[in-house]
């Protein structure tokens, strides 16, 4: 079974500070995907990565970064968080295939 | 623009009826089309995926594609209660490169 898991299932962060959320899946899937998911906004693709150090923005990229040192770990960067980025934070992986597999995800709260 | 539509619900279906969950998308060029249920709380799970027009079956869920109407549907027999979540159609398209592209669900509620 593939397995993606994610660094934390809650975290609670102050206005201003660095926040990193990590991924690592264990199926040595090219794909790695970052998103946020809100009430009545649906699941919205920030960033994804289709190979090591190779990244590709997504919809809502604005605010975010990611890093792809190794090919089983993506981090998801919020250099200055804000409170609008208070949210569920996903993290998916694919083979070539396209069907992705996702982690437990992230409730992040931004105070 | 890529669009995937879904009705949002909620979809009431009594225990043990079909349930019938529709998706549609709007580029002629998506290929390869996913769904996934997921649960309050929870991440989504794949639950389907289908490639070809035609009918796609897999114990009680069939999923079925119609690329000259762009549309995509989930049916779900003999519901349960456990059924009851929020189902997402998602889709491949070229231009999304590897990405997909998702619709914002459909909640189902099976009662008994």
């Amino acid at each position: 079974d593939v397995k993606v898991t994610q660094s934390s299932r809650y975290l609670v962060k102050r206005t201003g500070e660095k926040v990193f959320l990590e991924c690592v899946q264990d199926m040595d899937h090219e794909n790695m995907f970052w998103y946020r998911q809100d009430p009545g906004l649906g699941l919205r693709l920030i960033y994804f990565s289709y190979d090591v150090k190779m990244k590709e923005k997504g919809d809502i990229p604005e605010g975010y970064s990611v890093s792809r040192e190794k090919k089983e770990r993506f981090s998801l960067i919020l250099e200055s968080a804000s409170t609008n980025q208070t949210s569920m934070y996903l993290c998916a992986s694919s083979a070539d295939g396209y069907e992705q597999y996702f982690g437990p995800g992230t409730r992040l709260t931004v105070t | 623009q890529k669009e995937v539509e879904q009705n949002s619900g909620p979809l009431s279906v009594p225990e043990g009826a079909i349930a019938s969950l529709n998706c549609t998308y709007s580029d002629r060029g998506s290929q390869s089309f996913f769904w996934y249920r997921q649960y309050s709380g929870k991440s989504p799970e794949l639950i389907m995926f289908i490639y070809s027009n035609g009918d796609k079956e897999d114990g009680r869920f069939t999923a079925q594609l119609n690329k000259a109407s762009q549309y995509v549907s989930l049916l779900i027999r003999d519901s349960q209660p456990s059924d009851s979540a929020t189902y997402l159609c998602a889709v491949n398209t070229p231009q999304a490169g590897t990405a997909l592209i998702f619709g914002k669900g459909t909640t189902l509620s099976v009662s008994s």
